[in-house]
């Protein structure tokens, strides 16, 4: 089956750091880079950035730039993105997105998401 | 970066009427690269069309996306049970990728 699963919730306090992870299953890992896009609760969608998988080059949104780190682990499949200094703007769902290699950016294939709630 | 609006807020239609949503830009998207998915309460976001008017896999057609430049329609012909839900519009023609702030469909 073609999914992403990713890691479960996660609760923490404010200027911790969560690290998310979106296991690849069903399809050929590098053949698709991964997105980051983020809801928080009751609001729209927010793009955070892309990694490429096969060349491990990142490109983040602006207001996430210093703060993320997209990483990934080819040998077992798997994309992370990495969020420190949280504050309690950061509770929301994140969710990881597989875009083609040469397709343009949208996003066949989302994870389930992960809640990451933070709180004191 | 392009902002995307999205109108109406809600949209309260009956099972068998027709939805049209609309998506407008701050600029042109560039290639018409313009994006419609679903998303149902507790779900992550599911792709309906993309590059304006194709439709993703599996989508049935009663669905179909049109529009160009700045101004870009979802239509849904009937409307069955199951499409009730929020759906939002994305741009992808020239970075950062944004969304609109999504269309609420609600049943009357």
């Amino acid at each position: 089956q073609v999914q992403l699963v990713q890691s479960g919730a996660e609760v923490k306090t404010p200027g911790a750091s969560v690290k998310v992870s979106c296991g690849a299953s069903g399809y050929t890992f590098t053949d698709y880079n991964i997105h980051w896009v983020r809801q928080a609760p009751g609001q729209g969608l927010e793009w955070m950035g892309w990694i490429n998988v096969n060349s491990r080059g990142t490109n983040l949104a602006e207001k996430f730039q210093g703060r993320v780190t997209m990483t990934r682990a080819t040998s077992i499949n798997t994309a992370y993105m990495e969020l420190t200094k949280l504050t309690s703007d950061d509770t929301a769902v994140y969710y990881c997105a597989r875009v083609g290699l040469t397709t343009p950016w949208y996003f066949d294939l989302w994870g389930r998401g992960t809640l990451v709630t933070v709180s004191s | 970066e392009i902002v995307l609006t999205q109108s109406p807020g809600t949209l309260s239609l009956s099972p068998g009427e027709r939805a049209t949503l609309s998506c407008r830009a701050s600029q042109s998207v560039t290639n018409n690269y313009l994006a419609w998915y679903q998303q149902k309460p507790g779900q992550a976001p599911r792709l309906l069309i993309y590059d304006a008017s194709s439709r993703a896999t599996g989508v049935p057609d009663r669905f179909s996306g049109s529009g160009s430049g700045t101004d870009f329609t979802l239509t849904i012909s009937r409307l069955e049970p199951e499409d009730f839900a929020v759906f939002y519009c994305q741009q992808y023609g020239r970075s950062p990728i944004t969304f609109g702030q999504g269309t609420r469909l609600e049943i009357k």
